[in-house]
């Protein structure tokens, strides 16, 4: 299975909104509505940001928000802050009953 | 509140196996929707995931990895373990045990272990 295609790095200012794409096939991406998202502070474990494509778990921000079309997933985070400093990762349910994740996305505040 | 906690060898040596225990709290192995999982991470690097167990025994791993991992379950002490044979220095990672809960309508890794560093070294 191939990983998923995430951007390298993204930036935008305090703020600002910025978006996150993850590129699958119609194997992971397309086929379930199970897409996720974790936000990884350096030197931490990853936190569950998304589920299900657009859901969020108690205790996450409004901030961040989740959307799908086809084969393609995209996390949202609106009125960026210092904190949102972070590695992003996709991750999604595939029909051969796997996970597969994307490559990461470093997000950096300006 | 499940938590999860990894613990095994920090070291490993080439051609040998990598072997690593995930204790789990404040939930049960035993849940029909959990699916156990190990997801690992080179430093530097994204993550990976190597596969699960449930609490049955059955499995599903990594196809690129398949051919080197076997995971295992003892529900009796709410522990799952992975082994990992044939290691190189690429196998080294820090190594994460994982949650994951599925049913008809949802499906997601929710819930990590704080992660644990095994360097292949000689």
């Amino acid at each position: 299975q191939s990983a998923l295609t995430q951007p390298a790095s993204v930036s935008g200012s305090p703020g600002q909104s910025i978006t996150i794409s993850c590129a699958g096939t119609s194997s992971d991406v397309g086929a379930y509505n199970y897409v996720s998202w974790y936000q990884q502070h350096p030197g931490k474990a990853p936190n569950l940001l998304i589920y299900d494509v657009s859901k969020r778990p108690s205790g996450v921000s409004n901030r961040f928000s989740g959307s799908k079309s086809g084969n393609t997933a995209s996390l949202t985070i609106s009125g960026l802050q210092a904190e949102d400093e972070a590695d992003y990762y996709c991750n999604s349910y595939t029909s051969s009953s796997t996970w597969v994740f994307g490559g990461g996305t470093k997000l950096t505040v300006l | 509140q499940v938590q999860l906690q990894e613990s095994g060898p920090g070291l490993a040596k080439p051609s040998e196996t990598l072997s690593l225990t995930c204790t789990v709290s404040g939930g049960s192995v035993s849940s029909v929707s959990y699916y156990w999982s190990w997801i690992r991470q080179p430093p530097g690097k994204g993550l990976e995931w190597i596969g699960y167990i449930s609490y049955t025994g059955s499995t599903n791993y990594n196809p690129s990895l398949k051919s080197r991992v076997t995971m295992s379950v003892d529900t009796s002490k709410k522990q799952f373990s992975l082994k990992l044979n044939s290691v190189t220095a690429a196998d080294t990672a820090v190594y994460y045990c994982a949650g994951a809960y599925c049913s008809r309508t949802s499906c997601y890794i929710g819930y990590w272990g704080q992660g644990t560093l095994v360097t292949v070294s000689s």
